[in-house]
């Protein structure tokens, strides 16, 4: 499966602990996001990275999330010091630059937390 | 902010019934894709449209971008229980690299 990768796919954590999802992209894609998606919604933008720079941060990422990607590859998003209102799903996605026909993107399955 | 409305909220049919979802803004979009989603799992891009008037065909779907770029449409012909599923638009504004997803019409499709 060449597709978009996310571990683990489900964590359920208690409150004020610290959680970690990674992501593998797709292997030529240099542009890689997340995303959060609650139940009922559409997914919204957390963070992008283009190769290891970090180039975009939505105010939705509070000081208590952290993202990296050191390598340019593969990608982790940290949530320290978990509250409720955290439970969602963690989407992560990656796109290669491509001119003229938009900004096409692609989703890993997703990594589901819930904090109880 | 940019805002993607999607109607309608919720849809239920019966087998063979045709259905129509739209995806509206105030804003205007470099380009716009359609996904599918279904439960626990992350979206799956049915397609990606960037030209104002431009009409996409997928099969029994087809897509269409309003000729200002800021709204579009999905039709399905003939539904089937396989559609059943969240069904999203995403729109991409300028340069910006993020999408901005409308909130989704979970489509019902009853044998």
């Amino acid at each position: 499966d060449t597709g978009v990768s996310q571990d683990p796919r489900h964590k359920i954590t208690k409150r004020g602990q610290n959680v970690t999802f990674r992501c593998d992209p797709i292997s030529e894609h240099n542009r890689l996001y997340w995303y959060r998606q609650t139940l009922g919604q559409g997914p919204e933008f957390l963070t992008y990275f283009q190769n290891e720079a970090q180039l975009e941060k939505s105010r939705l990422l509070s000081d208590r999330f952290s993202a990296e990607r050191p390598k340019g590859s593969f990608s982790t998003l940290e949530i320290q010091r978990t509250e409720q209102g955290d439970s969602a799903m963690y989407l992560c996605a990656s796109s290669f630059p491509q001119t003229g026909i938009g900004n096409t993107i692609y989703f890993g399955e997703g990594s589901w937390l819930t904090v109880v | 902010t940019q805002l993607l409305e999607q109607s309608p909220q919720f849809l239920s049919i019966q087998e063979g019934e045709n259905l129509t979802v739209y995806c509206n803004s105030s804003s205007v979009f470099s380009s716009l894709q359609w996904y599918r989603q279904e439960p626990g799992e992350g979206p799956v891009l049915l397609v990606t449209v960037v030209t104002g008037g431009e009409v996409k065909k997928l099969k029994r779907l087809t897509f269409q971008f309003g000729d200002a770029r800021k709204d579009s449409s999905l039709h399905i012909t003939a539904a089937q229980p396989g559609d059943t599923g969240l069904y999203l638009c995403a729109g991409a504004a300028g340069s910006a690299r993020q999408l901005t997803f409308g909130s989704g019409t979970q489509l019902t499709v009853l044998p």
